[in-house]
């Protein structure tokens, strides 16, 4: 079974911290992806990565960026936390050839800026 | 960018009923995809429509797609109380990133 681990189920961070969200994959999955999901408005696409150093912004990149070193590993980094950006984030990843392919997500990641 | 957007945002039924939840898209697509996600968790694929099928079945699960109106419906049948969850549709074209709805919340009543 495929299986996409987020590091913190759960974080409470202070405004104007650098917050790290870290998620690795184990079926050597050439695209990543990182969603935010907020009530009412769905899944929103941050970032997204098709190949190690590789990115790509998504819809909502602005107060974000990340980092893929090594394949298995995407990290989603918030530079200085604001309380907008409380919410569960959603790491997620498919093999290449995209269309046709099945994404699997993580468990999620709650975060909450105080 | 939004793309897919369910309807209804909710929907309340007794066990055994069906439930059909429909989905609608801007753009021409390659594939359209059902999600699931219970409370609080991440989301878990059901099953993916491709743009040449008009109906797919898996299980309890039926999928219809219509690309002349941009829409897809879903039909659980004989809906159990552990079907209670939010559903999502999602699309993409070509090599996109996979853009999903809002959902719809399905509560089970047993």
């Amino acid at each position: 079974d495929v299986k996409v681990t987020q590091s913190s189920r759960y974080l409470v961070k202070r405004t104007g911290e650098k917050v790290f969200l870290e998620c690795v994959q184990d079926m050597d999955h050439e695209n990543m992806f990182w969603y935010r999901q907020d009530p009412g408005l769905g899944l929103r696409l941050i970032y997204f990565s098709y190949d190690v150093k590789m990115k790509e912004k998504g819809d909502i990149p602005e107060g974000y960026s990340v980092s893929r070193e090594k394949k298995e590993r995407f990290s989603l980094i918030l530079e200085s936390a604001s309380t907008n950006q409380t919410s569960m984030y959603l790491c997620a990843s498919r093999p290449q050839g995209g269309s046709g392919n099945t994404i699997y997500f993580g468990e999620g990641s709650w975060l909450t800026v105080v | 960018s939004q793309q897919g957007e369910e309807d209804p945002q909710a929907l309340s039924i007794q066990e055994g009923e069906n439930a059909t939840m429909n989905c609608s898209y801007k753009t021409s697509i390659n594939n359209l995809q059902w999600y699931r996600q219970n409370s609080g968790r991440g989301l878990v694929h059901l099953i993916l429509i491709r743009s040449n099928e008009r109906e797919k079945h898996s299980g309890r699960l039926r999928v219809t797609l219509d690309t002349s109106k941009k829409s897809s419906s879903l039909l659980i049948t004989a809906s159990r109380a552990a079907d209670t969850a939010s559903y999502f549709c999602a699309t993409n074209s070509g090599n996109t990133p996979l853009v999903f709805g809002k959902g719809t919340r399905l509560s089970v009543i047993a």
